[in-house]
């Protein structure tokens, strides 16, 4: 069974930095792109950012870039997303999630994790 | 950036009607339209790929439709567990999501 389980969300003060990370299994994590999808409380969804399988193309939102940095394992089977100069505006659930498709470019989303909450307030 | 809106953002219905939610993109986006469905507390869950592409295990009720800037999604016979909230999301340049459609039971 297809997993991916997010982790270290929390608390942080404006200003501050955070890593989250996104565990997959059941699949063969190093053939698949990835994506970050973050919602606000109470707001429709929002894709930040997107990693190709072999690191080699990368894009973010306007809204992350400079400030946020996505990375992955595939020894380790791990999606990071290190946010720094976090603003309350970031306060949002973070959900990774798989590409379908093999091709560079993020395309349709079809398996996501539960999501990882992310609180940004002083 | 593409913008994507859908209407209407928010619906009710009877169980057993007919739904429709529409999707307007900023410029021409081809088929690269997906939709998903969300429940409360829940993370998103696709429904339709290229724009009328079922997932596998998706139920037949849900279809879509549309070319180029204006997409149609349709549940046939609305159920009680398809109470959600209805995203598309365009995939021609960077990813970007309509504002959602809340579905409710009348």
């Amino acid at each position: 069974e297809v997993q991916l389980v997010e982790s270290g969300g929390g608390l942080v003060q404006p200003g501050g930095s955070l890593r989250l990370s996104c565990a997959a299994s059941g699949f063969t994590f190093s053939s698949y792109n990835m994506n970050w999808v973050r919602q606000a409380p109470g707001k429709g969804l929002e894709w930040i950012s997107y990693i190709s399988y072999t690191s080699g193309t990368i894009y973010y939102a306007d809204s992350v870039k400079g400030r946020f940095t996505i990375s992955r394992d595939n020894d380790r089977n791990s999606l990071y997303l290190q946010m720094n100069n976090l603003r309350a505006e970031d306060t949002a659930v973070y959900y990774c999630a798989r590409d379908a498709l093999v091709v560079v470019g993020a395309s349709h989303f079809d398996k996501w994790g539960q999501g990882t909450r992310v609180t940004v307030s002083s | 950036d593409i913008q994507m809106t859908q209407s209407p953002s928010s619906l009710s219905a009877s169980v057993g009607d007919r739904v429709t939610i529409t999707c307007q993109a900023s410029q021409d986006i081809s088929n690269y339209l997906n939709w998903y469905q969300q429940k409360p507390g829940k993370a998103p869950k696709l429904l339709i790929y290229d724009v009328s592409t079922l997932e596998t295990g998706v139920p037949s009720r849900f279809s879509g439709s549309g070319s180029g800037t204006h997409f149609t999604f349709i549940i046939s016979s609305l159920q009680p567990e398809d109470i959600a909230t209805y995203y598309c999301q365009q995939y021609h340049n960077l990813p970007t999501f309509g504002q959602g459609t809340k579905l409710e039971i009348k």
